[in-house]
């Protein structure tokens, strides 16, 4: 059982737009620790694909972004494409364990 | 270019133990956080161990009292030695750096490729 939860999966069509939800509590997210994502594609290690809740590492497209409001963050992919199949990660700060937590992980599916 | 490399992986008996070794190259080692973080077979990523620039040392629940995180600055290195294993301590093991201004907006901005520990009789 992960501190923070996503869905399992999630699919879409090439040229859709996909969410991903990531639900916390009051001693992460509503703490006001910043929500990371992560996106590992497969036999690969994960790579950071939005960083302090809405920010993109260069070289990643603004087809991704981020954004957080109360105990939840979200990942948005618009203009799905193939290349974007992968799993994807939360990642945040927990107060009360005094370490770094991550999600389940959430696998997208390109139909 | 900003690099981590992981070694020190194998098989090990559950009891036993195992030494890993992360490094690093590119960049000022001892100014940066860096964490160990693993990914059981078929499963998520999993925060184990934080050693702080500083000294400081974190670790998760699981882990504490028998793994120990450290690090040489002179050799640009973080290590990892795990007694005690069992077979839920079986998964890849990532060395990754973190970056951010304090704890509660830290992330993990550069990833080694990991190495496996596998723990069975």
């Amino acid at each position: 059982q992960s501190v923070l939860t996503q869905p399992p999966s999630v699919s879409g069509a090439p040229g859709q737009r996909v969410t991903i939800s990531c639900t916390g509590s009051s001693s992460n997210i509503a703490a006001g620790s910043d929500v990371h994502w992560y996106q590992q594609l497969p036999g690969t290690a994960p790579k950071v694909l939005i960083y302090g809740d809405n920010n993109r590492p260069s070289g990643v497209p603004d087809r991704f972004s981020g954004s957080k409001s109360g105990t939840s963050a979200s990942l948005a992919i618009t203009g799905l494409q193939a290349e974007d199949e992968a799993d994807y990660y939360c990642q945040s700060y927990d107060s009360s364990l005094s370490g770094w937590v991550f999600g389940g992980g959430t696998k997208l599916t390109v139909l | 270019e900003v690099q981590l490399l992981e070694s020190g992986g194998g098989l090990v008996q559950p009891g036993g133990s195992l030494r890993l070794s992360c490094a690093a190259s590119g960049f000022t080692f001892s100014s940066y956080g860096m964490s160990w973080v693993r990914q059981a077979p078929g499963k998520g990523l999993e925060w184990v161990s934080y050693s702080g620039s500083g000294g400081s040392t974190y670790y998760v629940d699981s882990v504490r009292g028998r793994f120990t995180i450290s690090r040489d600055n002179s050799k640009n290195t973080l290590y990892l030695q795990m007694n005690s294993l069992r077979a839920e301590d079986t998964a890849v093991y990532y060395c990754a750096k973190q970056r951010g201004r304090q704890y509660s907006n830290y992330y993990m901005d550069v990833w080694g490729k990991g190495t496996t520990v596998t723990v069975s009789s």
